[in-house]
């Protein structure tokens, strides 16, 4: 069965320092890749999403994700953190076999000011 | 503009109880509907998904069931909760016949917490 796996469960970090989360998957064929984030308190939302074409994808409030196939990755990026981006994130991947995504366990970001 | 709405916010039932959440969708004709469960700790969980009225696929067996009366209208329900049943519940819509494009929109959510 396909899988997603997202190795950092907690992050913390400064004001203005780089973030790189990691993300996984297990499906070997065709897949839709998606950052969700969820605010505390808020709806989980869409960061950005890769279905083809540049691997690298730009997204919301800075963020980018590069699409690695060869390494089935999808790691998500910003290279200077607000205190702002303090959320969960959730690394998702849909097979073209499946109608629904996949997720992993999630990525709990605390950025200190 | 499409809007998806969840109710209750929160819910805390004893084990045994019964169970109805709702979610409906607005904006929108003949989406996909999902229900998702996130558990402390965890990633969210993919229970049910319908592509039509009365169309309920379920990805996991369990103790709970769901139902699309209406279009815009999907429903989570138990008919004896169990303590395991405790979490974060997620209705999700994406747009029929896209192919590749499932990008999914969430509600709110639904805490359900079981004694």
């Amino acid at each position: 069965a396909q899988s997603v796996s997202q190795h950092n469960h907690h992050v913390i970090l400064s004001e203005a320092a780089s973030l790189e989360l990691g993300c996984n998957y297990s499906y070997g064929g065709t897949v839709n890749l998606f950052w969700y984030v969820q605010y505390p308190g808020q709806h989980l939302q869409l960061l950005l999403k890769y279905f083809s074409g540049d691997p690298l994808v730009k997204g919301i409030k800075g963020f980018e994700a590069e699409f690695i196939k060869s390494k089935f990755s999808f790691n998500l990026r910003k290279p200077s953190v607000q205190w702002s981006d303090t959320a969960e994130y959730f690394c998702a991947v849909k097979d073209t076999g499946r109608r629904a995504l996949t997720f992993g366990s999630g990525t709990r970001l605390q950025v200190q000011p | 503009s499409q809007t998806i709405h969840q109710w209750p916010a929160t819910l805390v039932q004893p084990v045994g109880s019964p169970l109805s959440l709702e979610c409906t969708v607005e904006g929108t004709s003949n989406p996909n509907l999902y229900w998702y469960r996130q558990a402390a700790g965890r990633g969210l969980q993919l229970l049910f998904y319908s592509v039509g009225i009365g169309q309920i696929s379920s990805e996991v067996p369990q103790n709970l069931s769901a139902s699309r009366p209406q279009d815009r209208q999907f429903i989570l329900s138990s008919k004896k909760l169990l303590l395991s049943d405790s979490g974060f519940y997620l209705c999700a819509w994406s747009l029929r016949g896209s192919a590749g494009y499932n990008e999914q929109f969430f509600g709110p959510g639904t805490r359900l917490t079981v004694l």
